[in-house]
């Protein structure tokens, strides 16, 4: 899998739009950029995810750059209960390569009143 | 049912016990994954499961661990002899298979914690 970065942590304010950043610089063309969320205490929550065109569903918006090297994902309207480490991943979106899924540090959200 | 279900939500047993973990996959999912979660540590693969292909067995740390898939459904994850370094969170995850994104949805996890 094409290594991640991303920061430790950030702050948003209730109601505002969260934008998570992720550089991916050495993705390859057949691999797909995957967020997940955690939250306290839960197990992983698929987000969102996408090859080159921007996506959005009911949970949030992807942004790919043109060339692919990094992505944003928009939550619009973040809540409290938005508040979780968010992991962005690059794989192989079908095949063997698809199955094992490895979370770096990620991004640890804090949603503030 | 609607998500993945993992019972016991926290199993607390003594040093050397066998313990048993069950996860019940979103129907209609043909893989499902175990992972581990230490404290504050990321994934840990343990074990897939694809359909009636043998399973994917790499991630297991030793022969402690095994897991078993019935009828291509319901998994048990068995930990033999638990040592105090088993404890962590056991996560299970299903998915429509390797394709179309191979989008996986994890249960909530057992919390295993050995004494």
């Amino acid at each position: 899998d094409a290594k991640t970065t991303q920061p430790p942590s950030m702050d948003c304010a209730e109601g505002r739009a969260a934008n998570l950043p992720c550089n991916h610089s050495t993705i390859s063309g057949n691999e797909y950029v995957y967020w997940y969320r955690q939250i306290h205490s839960q197990g992983p929550q698929y987000i969102i995810h996408g090859l080159k065109n921007n996506e959005t569903n009911e949970m949030a918006s992807l942004i790919i750059t043109e060339d692919r090297k990094s992505s944003t994902l928009i939550l619009p309207h973040a809540t409290l209960r938005d508040t979780a480490v968010y992991y962005c991943i690059v794989r192989v979106g079908s095949g063997a390569g698809s199955y094992q899924l490895t979370f770096g540090k990620g991004t640890k959200l804090s949603v503030i009143p | 049912g609607a998500g993945v279900s993992q019972s016991p939500s926290n199993k607390v047993t003594e040093k050397g016990k066998d313990v048993e973990l069950r996860c019940d996959p979103i129907s209609g999912h043909t893989a499902l994954y175990w992972y581990r979660q230490s404290l504050g540590q990321g994934l840990e693969f343990l074990i897939y499961f694809q359909g009636n292909s043998a399973p994917d067995k790499s991630g297991l740390p030793s022969d402690r661990f095994s897991a078993e898939r019935t009828g291509g459904s319901v998994s048990t994850l068995t930990i033999q002899r638990t040592q105090q370094e088993d404890s962590a969170v056991y996560l299970c995850a299903s998915s429509l298979g390797l394709v179309g994104g191979n989008i996986q949805y994890f249960g909530a996890g057992t919390r295993l914690s050995v004494l």
